[in-house]
C-alpha cells in the first residue's frame, strides 16, 4: 500500500527567502504525486502534480516541486515566501497501478513565512 | 466555474445522534469522493463513487456510515450513530473521471465541521 511522509510538521522561513517543504513517498509501482494547499476554514487547493516526463514541475503561485525517483522525494519549492504562502501543505500519492483514484495523503506541514 | 459545494458547514451533535452532509461536485465530474480529516492529519478517503457506483469503500466503517450518490450528481454522507470520535471534517472532492487515468487532480469543498458531544 501506498504511503507518504512529510518530515516536518512545521517549517519557518522569512519573507523573500527559498522555502522548501519535504515529501518521501512510498508505493508499488510507479506515482502520481500531488500537493495541496489547505487555508484555515477552507478545502484544499491543488498546486502541482507530477504524473511523467520533466522532474521539475510547476505549479500555482510560484510554487514547483521536484521528482526525485531514487531519493522516492518530492520536496516542494518556492524561490521567495510571501507571508500570504502561510498555510496547511499536504502531499499526497497514487500509485498508478492500484484501480481507482485513491489519494494517500501525508499529516501536513504548517508553513510559516514571516516579515 | 462553480466549485465544490457543501453543507452544513458546520454541525454539532450529541453522541448517539445521526447527522447527514450533503455534496453537490463541479458539473461534468463523474468521480466524487468524501474524506475525514481529523485535527492533525491528513484527509483519510471514506468512499469513492464513479457515478452512482462505488469505486471504493474499504475504508468507510459501514457499522455507521452510509453514503449514496443516487443519480451521479450531488451525494449524501450520514452518521448513525455518532461516536466521539466521529468529530472532524468531512470533506468533499470531485475529479473529471476514472478512466481517463488517475492523473486528474481532485477539486475540493469547504468541508463541513463536525463536532460530537
Amino acid at each position: 500500500a501506498q504511503s507518504v511522509a512529510q518530515p516536518e510538521d512545521q517549517v519557518n522561513v522569512a519573507e523573500g527567502n527559498p522555502l522548501t517543504v519535504k515529501c518521501t513517498y512510498s508505493v508499488s509501482g510507479n506515482p502520481y504525486l500531488f500537493w495541496y494547499v489547505q487555508y484555515p476554514n477552507r478545502g484544499l487547493q491543488f498546486l502541482l502534480k507530477y504524473i511523467t516526463g520533466d522532474n521539475l514541475v510547476k505549479g500555482s503561485y510560484g510554487f514547483e516541486a521536484e521528482f526525485n525517483k531514487s531519493q522516492t522525494s518530492f520536496h516542494l519549492k518556492k524561490p521567495s515566501a510571501l507571508v500570504s504562502d502561510s498555510a496547511l501543505y499536504f502531499c499526497a500519492v497514487r500509485d498508478v497501478r492500484e484501480y481507482g483514484n485513491k489519494l494517500v495523503f501525508g499529516a501536513g506541514t504548517i508553513l510559516r513565512v514571516k516579515s | 466555474e462553480a466549485g465544490v459545494a457543501q453543507s452544513p458547514r458546520y454541525k454539532i451533535i450529541e453522541k448517539r445522534q445521526s447527522v447527514a452532509f450533503w455534496c453537490n461536485p463541479i458539473s461534468g465530474h463523474a468521480t466524487l469522493y468524501w474524506y475525514q480529516q481529523i485535527l492533525g492529519q491528513g484527509p483519510k478517503l471514506l468512499i469513492q463513487f464513479q457515478n452512482n457506483g462505488v469505486v471504493d469503500d474499504s475504508q468507510l466503517p459501514k457499522d455507521r456510515f452510509s453514503a449514496e450518490r443516487l443519480k451521479g450528481v450531488d451525494s449524501t454522507l450520514k452518521i448513525q450513530p455518532a461516536k466521539l470520535e466521529d468529530s472532524a471534517v468531512y470533506l468533499c472532492a470531485s475529479s473529471l473521471g476514472l478512466l481517463a487515468s488517475g492523473s486528474n487532480e481532485q477539486f475540493f469543498g469547504p468541508g463541513t465541521r463536525l463536532t460530537v458531544l
